[in-house]
């Protein structure tokens, strides 16, 4: 079966400190990913996606970064924090575009 | 464009009571149409999905949706709402070839 692992599962930052949050997902190849933002009382933000290594779509401009050195690994970066970045970051990865997505658990990401 | 709607983004509901959420989409492709939950602190989990066929989606945890393509809606139901429902619920819509739409979502609060 699928697992999708995401890493941390919290974290604090300073402002103006990087960023690197990673997803990984097991049991399949070739996944569809994506990286999304709830932000505190709002709903899902897409922030980039991927159908392939190598392959980012930036859905909104930003202070954020995404990258996907391996097929199954996708990470979310940052150099410089800003207190908005603050926020619940999920990973999805999805067998088939625009089909049913499976979330990992999150990463609780505080910018003081 | 493709959208969601979810109308209340507060919905209360005793225990043992009806259980209602609402979304109504806009597509301009046959819709593929999803409904997620999300407990505190949690990634989404699926509850359901309607792609083709029949038009009532039966899901887990005892809730059910119906596709309805003339008012272009798929409100969720539960017939008798337990305290486990309290949670974040998204209604979510194919947006195009690689992505999907979320609604703001709604939170279900279930009063003992």
């Amino acid at each position: 079966s699928q697992t999708i692992h995401q890493w941390p599962a919290t974290l604090v930052q300073p402002v103006g400190s990087p960023l690197s949050l990673e997803c990984t997902v097991e049991g399949t190849s070739n996944p569809n990913l994506y990286w999304y933002r709830q932000a505190a009382g709002r709903g899902l933000q897409l922030l980039f996606y991927s159908v392939g290594i190598g392959q980012i779509s930036s859905e909104v401009p930003q202070n954020l970064s995404a990258s996907r050195p391996q097929d199954r690994q996708f990470i979310l970066s940052s150099k410089k924090l800003l207190l908005s970045d603050s926020g619940f970051y999920l990973c999805a990865w999805s067998p088939i575009p625009a089909d049913t997505q499976y979330f990992g658990p999150g990463t609780r990401l505080t910018v003081l | 464009a493709q959208s969601v709607t979810q109308l209340g983004s507060h919905v209360s509901v005793s225990e043992g009571a009806l259980v209602l959420l609402r979304c109504n989409y806009s597509s301009s492709v046959p819709p593929y149409l999803f409904w997620y939950v999300q407990y505190p602190n949690q990634g989404l989990q699926l509850l359901l999905k309607y792609t083709t066929g029949a038009t009532l989606v039966k899901g887990i945890n005892g809730f059910e949706a119906e596709f309805k393509k003339s008012e272009t809606s798929f409100h969720l139901t539960k017939p008798s709402a337990h305290m486990s429902d309290a949670a974040e619920y998204f209604c979510a819509v194919r947006s195009n070839d690689y992505k999907l739409s979320f609604g703001a979502g709604t939170t279900v609060t279930v009063r003992a």
